[in-house]
């Protein structure tokens, strides 16, 4: 069966300092991977997409990047973190196609102080 | 384009009384739609989906949906509300682009709550 893990758990960073979240999935090849946030008491906030190794689609412009070096490993990441990139950070995967759910991790929350 | 609302941003029953949470949906094209819950602090947990067929959807945890067409709506529903019910609730519909990747686009969600 197909699992997806992300960490860390939860992670207090300040202002100004680097970020790097990671997300890997088990038990399935050349997934749909997906980053979202969701700030406090705010809905689903879509960041980035991935159909392939090396192929990143942004969604929104922001002090984020995103990459994917291996067939199920998405990594977020940021040079230098602004207060207002706190929140809960999820990954998902999804197969190839259309109308196939997605799977959401275990989330990250992230406190930039 | 595709679009979701969700009708009420917090909804409130009793234990043991009918749970109905809202959705609409906007599509130019057959739709596949989606429920799904967050605890806190968690991650969002598949409720169900209808893609084709039967529009009346059985999910986990005693909820249904009913997707219908005249009405484009995908309402959640549960009989009987348990404590363990209060969650929040996010109805999704899926968008396909060619190239073979699909992005679900998501209602702002439905925070449940659910007292004695």
């Amino acid at each position: 069966s197909q699992t997806i893990h992300q960490w860390p758990a939860t992670l207090v960073q300040p202002v100004g300092s680097p970020l790097s979240l990671e997300c890997t999935v088990e038990g399935t090849s050349n997934p749909n991977l997906y980053w979202y946030r969701q700030a406090a008491g705010r809905g689903l906030q879509l960041l980035f997409y991935s159909v392939g190794i090396g192929q990143i689609s942004s969604e929104v412009p922001q002090n984020l990047s995103a990459s994917r070096p291996q067939d199920r490993q998405f990594i977020l990441s940021s040079k230098k973190l602004l207060l207002s990139d706190s929140g809960f950070y999820l990954c998902a995967w999804t197969g190839q196609g259309v109308g196939y759910e997605q799977y959401f991790g275990p989330g990250t929350r992230l406190t930039v102080t | 384009a595709q679009s979701v609302t969700q009708l009420g941003s917090h909804v409130s029953v009793s234990e043991g009384a009918l749970v109905l949470l809202r959705c609409n949906y906007s599509s130019s094209v057959p739709p596949y739609l989606f429920w799904y819950v967050q605890y806190p602090n968690q991650g969002l947990q598949l409720l169900l989906k209808y893609t084709t067929g039967a529009t009346l959807v059985k999910g986990i945890n005693g909820f249904e949906a009913e997707f219908k067409k005249s009405e484009t709506s995908f309402h959640l529903t549960k009989p009987s509300a348990h404590m363990s019910d209060a969650a929040e609730y996010f109805c999704a519909v899926s968008r396909s682009f060619s190239g073979g990747y699909n992005k679900l686009i998501f209602g702002a969600g439905t925070r449940l709550a659910v007292h004695p």
